[in-house]
C-alpha cells in the first residue's frame, strides 16, 4: 500500500517569511507520481504541481519551489516571501503505477496561516 | 472551459436514508474520481470511473457505489446512511486515468447525516 505523511499539521508564519512544507511518501512502485494541491478557505482543491519518479529535478514557479529527493522519499514544498493569500491547506499526494495503487493517496494536509 | 460541477452543494439527510450525488466533469475528460473529506480521516479515495468502467475502488463499504454515464457524468450513491457518512464529497475529473494526471476538483457536496 502507498502512504503519504505530512508531519506538520499546522504552520503559522508572518508575511514575507519563507516556509517549507514537508512530505514523505512510501510506495513499492518504481514508477509513481507526486503532487501538491492547495485547498483555500473556499474549499476547492487546486493543482499545483506533478512530478514523476524519474524526474528529480527541482522546480521553481514564481515564489513556489519543490524539492524531490528519492533517496529520502521526500517531496517538499517551499513558499518564498509568503503572502496572506497563501493561507490554505496544502496536500501532498501520490499515485502509483498499477493495481490498487493506481489512484491518488493524499497526506493529511498542512494548514498554513500567513499573518499580516 | 467550464469547470467540474457538483450537485447538490449541500444536503441534509437522516440515518437510514439514501443519497445520490452528481458530478459533471470538464468537457472531454473521461476520468471521474470521488473522494470523501472529513476532519478525522482527511481526503480518502472512494472510486474512479473511466469511460463508464470502475477502474479502482477505495476501502469503503458496499453502501458506497457509483456509476458513470456515456457523457462522462458520474453519480455516487450512499445507501443506509450512517452518522459517520457526514463529510464533504469531492469529485475530480481528469483526461488521464488512475490519478496520475492533473485532477480538476469540483466544489464538493457537503452531506450532513442527522
Amino acid at each position: 500500500a502507498q502512504k503519504v505523511t505530512q508531519a506538520q499539521t499546522e504552520i503559522s508564519v508572518v508575511e514575507k517569511e519563507d516556509v517549507t512544507l514537508d512530505c514523505v511518501y512510501e510506495t513499492r512502485d518504481t514508477t509513481y507520481y507526486l503532487f501538491w494541491y492547495k485547498q483555500p478557505p473556499s474549499g476547492e482543491l487546486v493543482f499545483l504541481i506533478r512530478r514523476n519518479s524519474f524526474d528529480e529535478q527541482n522546480e521553481i514557479s514564481g515564489r513556489y519551489s519543490w524539492n524531490f529527493q528519492k533517496s529520502t522519499s521526500s517531496f517538499n514544498f517551499t513558499i518564498t516571501a509568503s503572502q496572506v493569500v497563501d493561507s490554505a491547506v496544502y496536500f501532498c499526494a501520490l499515485s502509483g503505477s498499477g493495481g490498487s495503487n493506481y489512484k491518488l493517496t493524499f497526506g493529511k494536509g498542512t494548514l498554513l496561516t500567513v499573518n499580516p | 472551459k467550464a469547470g467540474v460541477t457538483q450537485t447538490p452543494r449541500y444536503l441534509i439527510k437522516t440515518r437510514g436514508q439514501q443519497v445520490t450525488l452528481s458530478c459533471s466533469p470538464i468537457s472531454g475528460h473521461r476520468s471521474v474520481s470521488w473522494y470523501q473529506q472529513t476532519p478525522g480521516q482527511g481526503l480518502q479515495f472512494l472510486f474512479e470511473y473511466f469511460s463508464e468502467t470502475q477502474r479502482n475502488k477505495g476501502n469503503f463499504p458496499g453502501r458506497f457505489s457509483g456509476r458513470q454515464f456515456s457523457n462522462s457524468r458520474s453519480e455516487m450513491n450512499v445507501s443506509t446512511l450512517e452518522l459517520g457518512d457526514s463529510a464533504l464529497y469531492l469529485c475530480a475529473s481528469s483526461s488521464i486515468a488512475g490519478g496520475i494526471g492533473e485532477q480538476f476538483f469540483g466544489p464538493g457536496t457537503r452531506l450532513t447525516v442527522l
